[in-house]
């Protein structure tokens, strides 16, 4: 078994849509969770992070983590084009070494 | 601003040569990675360093290897480069902890030909 699933979609939505992107994992060690976005020909951003459960809000952004469940989302409410992007899960340990551990990524599209 | 640089945004050599791939970080970060981006496979993870000399194997060191020297300063080189090698390369930083983000750099889109 993957220590991380992410559905790599891709999904496409109308703008104002709310998006759900989800990913799972296996690995009870995992202390930090984490969103990147990641847009075309760049490098991934810092999105959310939060590290226990329960939900974290940041304007249109919602970061749910469900640790019993092993289950972490990302909610977008009214979604823009500005939004089309790949959303990449990631986790830590809680290592020194600051390693993370990704999902695939989702690659999202919110069409006007 | 944190700043995360990669040597060439795009690059092409042919089957067998030796390429380096540079990153350069100016934030005085203790660790640097590399990881490769393939459609449907995600990140993954190819060496990583936490300090200057040390490195450790990722999920895929197989046919890389890396050099720091510097601290700002983190290489990948592909001793014999081969078409399977084809990929977005990326860099990324952070400081020494956990729970810190990783600050990545533009990716350099390598063609072996």
């Amino acid at each position: 078994q993957k220590e991380v699933e992410q559905d790599p979609g891709p999904l496409s939505v109308p703008e104002g849509a709310i998006v759900s992107l989800n990913c799972t994992y296996s690995n009870s060690a995992f202390q930090y969770f984490m969103w990147y976005r990641q847009y075309s020909r760049k490098g991934p951003e810092l999105l959310m992070y939060t590290y226990s459960s329960g939900n974290k809000e940041d304007g249109r952004f919602t970061a749910q983590v469900d640790k019993s469940s092993k289950y972490i989302s990302l909610f977008i409410r009214d979604s823009q084009p500005s939004d089309s992007a790949t959303y990449l899960c990631a986790f830590d340990r809680g290592s020194t070494l600051g390693r993370l551990y990704f999902g695939r990524g989702t690659q999202l599209t919110v069409w006007p | 601003d944190v700043k995360v640089t990669q040597s060439s945004r795009y690059l092409v050599k042919r089957t067998g040569e030796k390429v380096f791939l540079e990153c350069v970080q100016d934030m005085d970060h203790e660790n640097m990675f590399w990881y490769r981006q393939d459609p449907g496979l995600g990140l993954r993870l190819i060496y990583f360093s936490y300090d200057v000399k040390m490195k450790e194997k990722g999920d895929i060191p197989e046919g890389y290897s890396v050099s720091r020297e510097k601290k700002e300063r983190f290489s990948l080189i592909l001793e014999s480069a081969s078409t399977n090698q084809t990929s977005m390369y990326l860099c990324a930083s952070t400081i020494s902890g956990s729970g810190n983000e990783q600050f990545f750099g533009p990716g350099t889109r390598l063609t072996v030909l």
